[in-house]
């Protein structure tokens, strides 16, 4: 089993669609969270951090449910701009910097 | 500008020919870090250090090599290139524990 998946997609939605994204990690001892984008062929950035309480930057809403070990990603009223893939990443609290990545979710906004 | 640079960018190279790919960060930071990505596999990481003269391997560090002479400086090198080494490789940094900037990638091809 993977430490961190997620469903690879693509997701197809229109604009101003509301789409989420689950993602499952193995190691109940992970410490933090986080969400990532990735343009294609482009280096990942950080989204936002994923906190226990939830917590969100605009349209974006993240969650994390430590008792069933996954974190989701929601994304309100999409942009085109939002076509991206969206990396699930996990410190795995194996030592420092054990940032552990999954294979990301990719999502298509059309018109 | 705040900033991970990669040189170079592309590379096509032979089986056996040593190769080095530069990695600098302007940003002062203690850790900083390599990966590479493959189709289906995700970001999977090479080598990372803490400080300067600090480098453990990661996940994946067959085949590589690091140093961390100086404190912006992170070279992989690779002393006998091999075709399962072609792949998307990115550089990070960071000052935390978690938030990681990366570099722009170089994508490696050996033949």
């Amino acid at each position: 089993r993977k430490e961190v998946e997620q469903d690879p997609g693509p997701f197809n939605v229109p604009e101003g669609a509301t789409v989420a994204f689950n993602c499952t990690y193995s190691n109940s001892a992970s410490q933090s969270f986080f969400w990532y984008r990735q343009d294609c062929r482009k280096e990942p950035k950080l989204l936002m951090s994923v906190y226990s309480s939830g917590n969100e930057d605009g349209r974006f809403t993240a969650q994390l449910n430590r008792a069933s070990q996954y974190i989701s990603l929601l994304i309100r009223d999409s942009k085109l701009s939002d076509s991206a893939t969206y990396l699930c990443v996990v410190n795995n609290g194996t030592g420092f910097q054990k940032l552990v990545f999954g294979t990301g979710t990719r999502l298509l906004v059309s018109p | 500008e705040a900033q991970v640079t990669q040189n170079p960018r592309y590379l096509i190279t032979v089986t056996g020919k040593k190769l080095t790919v530069t990695c600098s960060q302007n940003m002062n930071h203690e850790y900083m870090s390599w990966y590479r990505q493959d189709p289906g596999l995700g970001l999977r990481q090479i080598y990372y250090s803490m400080n300067v003269e600090v480098t453990d391997k990661g996940d994946v560090p067959e085949g590589y090599k690091v140093s961390r002479k100086e404190k912006r400086n992170f070279p992989l090198i690779l002393e006998s290139p091999s075709p399962n080494q072609t792949s998307l490789y990115f550089c990070a940094s960071s000052s935390t524990a978690n938030t990681q900037y990366f570099g722009p990638g170089t994508r490696l091809t050996v033949l």
